[in-house]
């Protein structure tokens, strides 16, 4: 099983600054890489797959890099919205999801 | 609009049996592969089971194989998920999910990610 590591846990920022969130895989899942993005009492909703490509009605300030085994989160201005618990998720060799990235309000 | 909508869920005593199912609208439903993944209380998401789109091929995580079961009616649109033998760390949240793909220009296929996801059905194993 490829396992899915996301760091860090919790992700303290102020509105308007820059988030990086990590995905580390345990082996190369090539760009078969998702993030998606969960608020309480809500289902998660994509918003990158192909580890760059943001989903539709996504908004441009989420963006997804990297290949392989390392893969980043950037939301470059965070908005009131987009504090929530993000999880990332490989699909390349079945389905694995990380445990989780909290962004919370500093 | 996609719509995917969760029922079924509910209190079941430990070694009991619940469907779910998961009507799904807005598209061609018989296309996609489908999933459910689920999400205990406080905790991360966790992939269950997947169905072709014919019905033809199932997959299901370990923790599952042999007790769960899933299915689909192409013809009501219609995910299914039979859950026997429950026990108390099958209580989660269930959500269906579809399988997401593309097409390059070279005409690849590329697919595996959630697109859409339901709301959720809790299903709470307890006596």
């Amino acid at each position: 099983e490829i396992v899915m590591t996301q760091s860090p846990a919790t992700l303290s920022v102020s509105p308007g600054e820059r988030a990086t969130l990590s995905c580390r895989a345990s082996q190369s899942v090539s760009s078969n890489l998702a993030w998606y993005q969960q608020k309480p009492g809500q289902a998660p909703r994509l918003l990158i797959y192909g580890a760059s490509t943001r989903a539709t009605g996504i908004p441009a300030r989420f963006s997804g890099s990297g290949s392989g085994t390392e893969f980043t989160l950037t939301i470059s201005s965070l908005q009131s919205e987009d504090f929530a618990v993000y999880y990332c998720q490989q699909y390349n060799n079945w389905w694995t999801f990380g445990q989780g990235t909290k962004v919370e309000i500093k | 609009e996609v719509q995917l909508v969760e029922s079924g869920g509910g209190l079941v005593q430990p070694g009991g049996s619940l469907r779910l199912s998961c009507a799904a609208s807005g598209f061609t439903f018989s296309s996609y592969w489908m999933h459910w993944v689920r999400q205990a209380p406080g905790k991360g998401l966790v992939w269950v089971s997947r169905i072709n789109s014919d019905g033809s091929s199932t997959s299901y995580a370990d923790s599952v194989k042999g007790r769960f079961t899933i299915s689909r009616d192409n013809a009501k649109n219609t995910l299914y998920l039979q859950m026997n033998s429950l026990r108390a760390e099958d209580t989660a949240v269930y959500y269906c999910a579809r399988e997401g793909y593309y097409y390059d220009s070279s005409g690849y296929y590329y697919g595996g990610y959630f697109d859409y996801w339901g709301q959720g059905t809790l299903v709470t194993v307890s006596s």
